[in-house]
């Protein structure tokens, strides 16, 4: 049974601020790791993604996740938000068979202008 | 353009009646999915096709019936709707044999049972 957690349900920054929305998962074997952004009333869209090699990966639009053997962690970070950032997060993780994933139940990330 | 469209956008049903969900992928892709999102639960996944063929169901109830008519459709039959049916379902796709595969979401359906 695989299992991730977003601990902050809603967060809220400035423009120009940096952000760092947290995920942690709970797998037994080979994973992958993945983020996706939803904007009001769209469609789930694709940010990241990991599953070996150099532990942080470069996204779309300046976001960039850190994976965490240790920590079993995969959160996700951006230096400098847009207001049109403002969406909501959902961290996913995937066995084996890639396409079916467990996702979390989402941060919603608000941009103050 | 949305490469993923689901039809319709919203949808409000009657206790027992019968709704098919649209989905048509024009990604050229070979896998498509049905995932819910009820209120206040993450997405589940329900459904995998590949070739328009199933290749796995999460979903319990029979009620829920995928169908693919040509290969870049997907539509989803609900039977004897209850309340609890009441979700968001996306429709996504993806292009099978990547490995971590990504996959694209239409917007959903937004099904209202009452």
């Amino acid at each position: 049974t695989q299992t991730v957690s977003q601990s902050d349900a809603h967060v809220t920054v400035f423009e120009g601020d940096s952000v760092e929305l947290r995920c942690n998962y709970s797998y037994g074997g080979s994973i992958y790791l993945s983020w996706y952004i939803q904007h009001h009333g769209r469609g789930l869209q694709f940010l990241l993604k990991y599953y070996s090699g150099n532990p942080v990966v470069q996204g779309v639009n300046g976001f960039e996740a850190e994976f965490s053997k240790s920590d079993s962690s995969f959160h996700l970070r951006k230096a400098s938000v847009h207001w049109s950032d403002s969406a909501v997060y959902f961290c996913a993780v995937s066995g084996n068979m890639g396409y079916k994933l467990t996702f979390g139940t989402g941060t919603s990330l608000l941009v103050d202008p | 353009d949305p490469k993923i469209i689901q039809k319709p956008k919203y949808l409000v049903a009657v206790t027992g009646s019968e709704k098919i969900l649209i989905c048509e992928q024009y990604l050229g892709h070979n896998a498509m999915y049905w995932y819910r999102q009820s209120a206040k639960k993450p997405l589940e996944f329900m459904f995998s096709y590949s070739y328009q063929k199933l290749m796995d169901n999460q979903t319990a109830s029979s009620r829920f019936q995928p169908q693919s008519s040509k290969k870049n459709h997907l539509d989803l039959q609900i039977t004897a709707l209850k309340p609890d049916d009441s979700a968001t379902y996306f429709c996504a796709s993806s292009q099978e044999g990547q490995g971590a595969e990504t996959l694209y979401f239409g917007s959903g359906t937004r099904l209202t049972v009452l």
